[in-house]
């Protein structure tokens, strides 16, 4: 099984300021790596998938990159509602995708 | 525009079974993968099972002989069959359409809570 780590647990950043979020993988997922978002009550929300690719209607604010076993997600101009919990998940690498443990992200 | 919902959560003993539906529109389940993903309190999200197009299904090896995905094409419907469920089986069960690997659709969750 392919794990996912997720660095670090929690993030405080300041409105308007820039994110970094790390995800590493413990074998190469190539570039099969997706972000989504996660608010208390609500459904996860696709982010990124391939690694950098923005999923349908989300802003140019969200930033993927990375390969094989290395990922950053990037999010600029930080705004309150950008707070949540951030997962990452590989499915490059069957029986199983797996997701990251995820990363709080307080605005 | 493509909905999920789930429906069949609830409070149910240890060894106990549940089934879970989703209802889909906007999409059919015979030309597309659907899986369930759960997000236990405390921890992160974990993909569960999947049903693909020719109808094989998958499971993750900690609810392997207990959970079975099935679907109804033609009421365009994905079920979780859950039994023998267990206290660490507690969480937010998600339907999600996959798309080569990625969950590009997801469900608000039904929320199955295994207590005595």
């Amino acid at each position: 099984e392919t794990v996912m780590t997720q660095s670090p647990a929690t993030l405080s950043v300041s409105p308007g300021e820039r994110a970094t979020l790390s995800c590493r993988a413990s074998q190469t997922v190539s570039s099969n790596l997706a972000w989504y978002q996660k608010k208390p009550g609500q459904a996860p929300r696709p982010l990124i998938y391939g690694a950098s690719s923005r999923a349908t209607g989300v802003p140019a604010r969200f930033s993927g990159s990375g390969s094989g076993t290395e990922f950053t997600l990037t999010i600029s101009s930080l705004q309150s509602e950008d707070s949540a919990v951030y997962y990452c998940q590989q499915y490059d690498n069957w029986p199983g995708y797996t997701f990251g443990q995820g990363t709080k992200l307080e605005i | 525009e493509v909905h999920l919902v789930e429906t069949g959560g609830g409070l149910i003993q240890p060894g106990g079974a549940l089934r879970l539906s989703c209802a889909v529109s906007g999409l059919s389940v015979s030309t597309t993968y659907m899986s369930w993903v759960r997000l236990a309190p405390g921890k992160g999200l974990e993909w569960v099972s999947v049903i693909h197009v020719d109808d094989k299904t998958y499971h993750a090896d900690f609810v392997k002989g207990r959970f079975t995905i099935s679907k109804d094409k033609s009421k365009n419907m994905v079920y979780l069959q859950m039994n023998n469920l267990r206290a660490d089986d507690t969480a937010v069960y998600y339907c999600a359409r996959e798309l080569d690997g990625f969950f590009d659709h997801w469900g608000q969750g039904t929320l199955v809570s295994v207590s005595s």
